[in-house]
């Protein structure tokens, strides 16, 4: 079983909709949790953090934590042409460093 | 405020030779990671270091490879008698703490073996 797995892509939803990401972890221990964005051929950049259980909402993103299933989503209401990338989970445990999911390419149609 | 840099953007090297990759962190940040992407690919770790120590090195290759921090100036991720399979973009990210506080990542430096 990976660390960190994303539902496979492309995810391809319609200007308007909500997109949905998905992002289950394996370390129970884990406790900070990361959604990146990236455009082909750029860096990742961080979009939204979370850290207890619940929602988070930033904007049109809205990150949800559920600890006791581990399992983090992304959601992304009144999605955008401009928010086609790929999205990164990334995951904190011990030792420092964060483990990133393979990505879910997100492309949304006009 | 420069976030984080890295040099150069794009890196070309025949086979065997030596490729060295720099990252300057944000000011203040004194954690630095390494990650390797290749193409289609999530990010995989490779190294962790603050100044003068390697904190974890668990997903660096164990020959070949090497990352340094020093006191004075940036890190440095060092890749010996390279190969093909070593065509990747190498990401440097800082945080001015543990992975709880979030990476910023730099531009990256796509290497090249040919």
């Amino acid at each position: 079983q990976k660390e960190v797995e994303q539902n496979s892509g492309p995810l391809s939803v319609p200007e308007g909709a909500i997109a949905s990401l998905n992002c289950t972890y394996s370390d129970r221990g884990s406790q900070s949790f990361f959604w990146y964005r990236q455009y082909s051929g750029k860096s990742p950049e961080l979009i939204m953090s979370i850290y207890s259980n619940g929602d988070k909402e930033d904007g049109r993103f809205t990150a949800q934590l559920n600890k006791a299933s581990q399992y983090v989503s992304l959601l992304i209401r009144d999605s955008q042409p401009s928010d086609s990338a790929t999205y990164l989970c990334a995951v904190g445990g011990q030792g420092g460093k964060l483990i990133f999911g393979q990505g879910t390419e997100l492309s949304v149609k006009p | 405020n420069a976030g984080v840099m890295q040099n150069p953007r794009h890196l070309v090297r025949r086979r065997g030779q030596e490729a060295r990759l720099r990252c300057s962190p944000m000011k203040g940040h004194s954690h630095v990671y390494w990650y390797r992407q290749l193409p289609e690919e999530g990010l995989k770790f490779m190294v962790y270091l603050q100044k003068e120590n390697i904190i974890d090195e668990s997903g660096m290759p164990k020959e070949r490879f090497s990352a340094e921090f020093p006191k004075e100036g940036p890190s440095i991720l060092r890749i010996q008698q390279v190969v093909r399979g070593d065509s990747a973009a190498y990401f440097c990210a800082s945080s001015p703490g543990d992975s709880n506080y979030g990476y910023t990542f730099g531009s990256g430096t796509r290497l090249t073996v040919v």
